[in-house]
């Protein structure tokens, strides 16, 4: 079935310096939604991306979507204490179903 | 938020036991998801429903089962719980399948002890 990876599983940064996590799946997807988990916390959608290639910005927030649709990345420039959490990617299929990456745990030192 | 809550928040129980869990959303979403989570392993889902008894299995179905008699509520159960079974279990929902915003519960702390 469909996997899709995402690295790092943590990452520690100090405040003011940027961030990326990866997320990578073993098919070609139908389209990709970021999602954000604050400790304790519950699953927040932040974005979507359906198009080959498309970049989707939201303040400190880039989403990218891989040219072959089987890839993706969120960059958070100059990090904050408030982007502290966990982030999810989730690869759409043709059954109305996410398969959710591992998750990037973010962690920011003030 | 978004209308979806779960039942109970947190539930200890003995290894063998039955349990039921609950979630209910008020906004008339059509397709409902059960999913667990654990260290490291991300959202798996479990099973899902895409309208009243209308049901297919996830990645993670063996040991549960759901029913949906109503749009409104999905039912988790356990039918002998595990100890592989503890875990954090969230209920997602959506109007229109991998193409919408799935909203979540807050999600049900499960412990079979």
């Amino acid at each position: 079935g469909q996997q899709v990876m995402q690295i790092p599983q943590y990452q520690h940064v100090q405040e003011g310096e940027d961030f990326t996590t990866y997320c990578n799946s073993s098919t070609t997807l139908s389209n990709i939604q970021w999602y954000k988990q604050r400790p304790g916390g519950h699953p927040v959608f932040l974005i979507q991306l359906v198009k080959s290639g498309e970049v989707k910005k939201q303040k400190r927030l880039t989403f990218q979507f891989g040219e072959a649709k089987k890839n993706s990345s969120l960059h958070i420039t100059a990090t904050q204490t408030t982007d502290v959490g966990t982030y999810f990617c989730a690869g759409g299929n043709a059954g109305n179903m996410l398969t959710f990456g591992g998750g990037t745990r973010l962690m920011v030192k003030p | 938020d978004a209308g979806i809550t779960q039942s109970p928040r947190h539930k200890v129980t003995e290894t063998g036991t039955p349990v039921t869990l609950r979630c209910h959303q008020t906004e008339n979403h059509r397709y409902m998801y059960w999913y667990r989570q654990d260290p490291g392993h991300g959202l798996r889902l479990i099973h899902y429903s895409y309208g009243v008894k209308d049901t297919d299995k996830g990645e993670v179905s063996d040991g549960y089962s759901v029913s949906r008699s109503k749009t409104e509520d999905f039912l988790l159960t356990l039918e002998s719980a595990t100890s592989s079974q503890t875990s954090v279990y969230f209920c997602g929902a959506t109007s229109g399948g991998q193409y919408n915003e799935q909203f979540f519960g807050p999600g049900t702390r499960l412990t079979v002890l």
